[in-house]
């Protein structure tokens, strides 16, 4: 079976940093991208980032580029994000998910994970 | 990267049909057929029902349909059912080579 699962969301004070996992299993992890998605509590979706199947590329939206940085470890099967520098509107359950076809890009997510919650206060 | 503008409610009858929109830019939506579309009921994540506009994934029923005209994509419900009670969101491809998303709607089936 298909399944994505996220770990290592908690509090944090603003200013510091914590690194989201994602580890993956139930298909080939390397044959896909994946995307890092976030909803901020009774808010709605917020998409993240993007690393390319084979980790080459990387995109961010503009309000986490510079301060989180996305990436892929495919001989475990895991994605990462790097969050640095967190703000308390980087507040939101972080999701992780996966872009349907093979060894492309079209942003149909069509497995998810269940989220971890990352909540930046001090 | 604004997001994608989509009304905040929809609502109908068991039965009935809804059309939600969602309208974004020359730059996202109305250059790139890669919309999709999200069912998210509360506590869970989104699933995907729509992408590249007009296509299903398998076990969406074909109650669900998309489409797509200029700068507005639109998702349709027909025969509307008590489980389709939920919120819904589009997503589209960007020229910046991002995604985003829009601001979501509640669907309430009366």
């Amino acid at each position: 079976q298909v399944h994505l699962v996220e770990s290592g969301g908690g509090v944090v004070q603003p200013g510091r940093s914590l690194r989201l996992s994602c580890a993956a299993s139930g298909f080939t992890f390397s044959n896909y991208g994946m995307h890092w998605v976030r909803q901020a509590p009774g808010k709605g979706l917020e998409w993240v980032a993007v690393v390319w199947y084979d980790g080459s590329n990387k995109y961010y939206a503009d309000y986490v580029k510079g301060r989180f940085t996305i990436s892929r470890d495919n001989s475990k099967n895991t994605l990462y994000l790097q969050m640095n520098s967190l703000r308390a509107e980087d507040t939101a359950v972080y999701y992780c998910a996966r872009d349907q076809v093979l060894r492309f890009l079209i942003g149909a997510f069509d497995i998810w994970g269940q989220g971890t919650m990352v909540t930046v206060s001090s | 990267q604004s997001a994608l503008t989509q009304p905040p409610s929809v609502s109908g009858s068991p039965g009935q049909s809804v059309t939600i929109s969602c309208t974004g830019t020359s730059t996202d939506v109305g250059s790139y057929n890669r919309v999709s579309w999200y069912q998210q009921p509360p506590g869970v994540a989104p699933k995907l029902m729509i992408y590249e506009v007009t296509n299903r994934p398998s076990g969406v029923p074909d109650r669900f349909s998309g489409s797509k005209s200029g700068n507005t994509a639109s998702l349709t419900i027909s025969g509307l059912q008590a489980e389709d009670e939920a919120d819904y969101y589009c997503s589209s491809y960007t020229s910046s080579t991002t995604w985003v998303f829009g601001g979501g709607t509640k669907l309430a089936v009366l």
